[in-house]
């Protein structure tokens, strides 16, 4: 079966550094997602892309967040300077098209801002 | 907004079967899906339902909706230790959109031996 495919698996940073987050999306998928879950918490929105472009985004999603396709196969997550609450995993998706029933996810990265 | 509200720990002995519940208020909900999250690990999509159906069997799986009421069930049976994980409810609407799911808080599911 195809999958969604994340790394790192696991980062720890510090405070204030910079991380990027990477994703391989499954590959004639055409949207794609990245959520969060802080720790025993819900798994939220944090922004849709489409078409080269952010379709929409959460207020989670402030300046310090910003999401690319570098090139066609991989979708990243950067968070320019890192804070403590920024610690969760990152979950990465992606869906074929717009009427497309299953939205893939990935296995998460966890990020810990120390 | 939209919001999803699942309770937060169901306990079941081994071989007993299992019903997760779940609440949406997106009436314009079109698909609503079960995830699985066990320990330190991913999100694994385990059935989805269409909001024009009522129920769905997938194995030891049954998916009710009640979209009058906005209410979904998941129910597992002969559940089995293996079952133990955080189950999420989740939906997305808009027909022909692309929208974003939004999350149920999980129920945590224990299977006791």
């Amino acid at each position: 079966e195809p999958e969604v495919t994340q790394t790192p698996s696991h980062q720890v940073t510090q405070m204030g550094q910079e991380v990027i987050l990477r994703c391989v999306p499954i590959s004639n998928h055409l949207y794609f997602y990245w959520y969060r879950q802080i720790l025993g918490q819900k798994v939220e929105f944090l922004v849709s892309f489409y078409n080269n472009e952010i379709s929409e985004k959460s207020e989670i999603f402030d300046d310090q967040f910003s999401v690319e396709r570098p090139d066609g196969s991989n979708f990243t997550l950067k968070i320019r300077s890192t804070k403590l609450e920024d610690s969760a995993m990152y979950f990465c998706a992606s869906i074929q098209g717009s009427s497309g029933n299953t939205i893939y996810f990935g296995e998460g990265s966890w990020l810990t801002v120390v | 907004g939209e919001d999803v509200e699942q309770s937060l720990f169901l306990s079941v002995r081994e071989g007993d079967s299992s019903v997760i519940n779940c609440t949406y208020t997106d009436s314009s909900s079109t698909y609503l899906y079960w995830y699985k999250q066990e320990p330190g690990a991913g999100l694994q999509l385990l059935t989805y339902i269409f909001s024009n159906m009522d129920m769905k069997q997938d194995q030891r799986l049954t998916v009710l909706l009640n979209k009058k009421d906005k209410h979904l069930s998941l129910r597992i049976a002969d559940t089995q230790t293996g079952d133990s994980a955080i189950y999420f409810c989740a939906e997305r609407g808009g027909a022909g959109s692309a929208r974003q799911l939004t999350f149920g808080s999980g129920t945590q599911l224990t299977v006791l031996p």
